[in-house]
């Protein structure tokens, strides 16, 4: 079994600050981890995903995420935020392989990010 | 561009009601399947489906049921709605490539209050 843990339930910055968003997860198998956001009154999308290759990941809107087996962190960044970048964040795992439940994700609880002008 | 819709962005229930939550995706995806969302809770997942009439109980099935009679269609059912029960409920879809790490891609969500 997976779990997430996503350090922060509200982060307010300022516009054009960076921001980082923390996630650590837990899981007895090797894993792919997810990024989604969701704008006010709508559904998720995928930010970024981290399958294999390189720990640095680039996603849209200028976000990135590094994953850190050793640490077993996925934590996602931007160097400027924008008042648009206002949102909810989910971080997610699914199991590695293909099949039945290696298709589910496993969210966390989600990290509100608010951008002040 | 892949587009998952729900049959209602807003719904209002009474307690005992029947209700049925539809979901239709145009992207040919053998994946699908229906969280809710709450509060400080993030997603939990209900029930999801990897081919028209299997289904697989996620992590909250008590009071729900599914079917997928159709490969585009998922739908859940609430067979006697209580107000614990009230709830954004978001249904996603999703390729199954072989190699797992597919993106779910989600509708709008439909929020659902049982007075």
């Amino acid at each position: 079994a997976q779990s997430v843990t996503q350090l922060d339930s509200q982060v307010p910055v300022f516009e054009e600050a960076p921001v980082e968003l923390r996630c650590n997860y837990s899981s007895s198998v090797s894993v792919y981890l997810f990024w989604y956001v969701q704008y006010p009154n709508q559904g998720l999308q995928l930010l970024l995903k981290y399958l294999s290759g390189s720990t640095l990941v680039k996603g849209i809107n200028g976000f990135e995420a590094e994953f850190n087996k050793s640490q077993t962190s996925f934590h996602l960044r931007k160097p400027s935020v924008h008042i648009s970048d206002t949102a909810e964040y989910f971080c997610a795992v699914s199991p590695l392989g293909s099949g039945g439940s290696n298709y589910k994700l496993t969210f966390g609880k989600g990290t509100l990010l608010t951008v002040n002008p | 561009d892949v587009k998952v819709t729900q049959s209602s962005r807003y719904l209002v229930k009474r307690t005992g009601e029947k209700v049925f939550l539809e979901c239709v995706q145009d992207m040919d995806h053998e994946n699908m399947f229906w969280y809710r969302q709450d509060p400080g809770l993030g997603l939990r997942l209900i029930y999801f489906s990897y081919d028209v009439k299997m289904k697989e109980k996620g992590d909250i099935p008590e009071g729900y049921s599914v079917s997928r009679e159709k490969k585009e269609r998922f739908s859940l059912i609430l067979e006697s709605a209580s107000t614990n029960q009230t709830s954004m409920y978001l249904c996603a879809s999703s390729q199954a490539s072989g190699r797992g790490g597919d993106t779910q891609y989600f509708g709008p969500g439909t929020r659902l209050t049982v007075l």
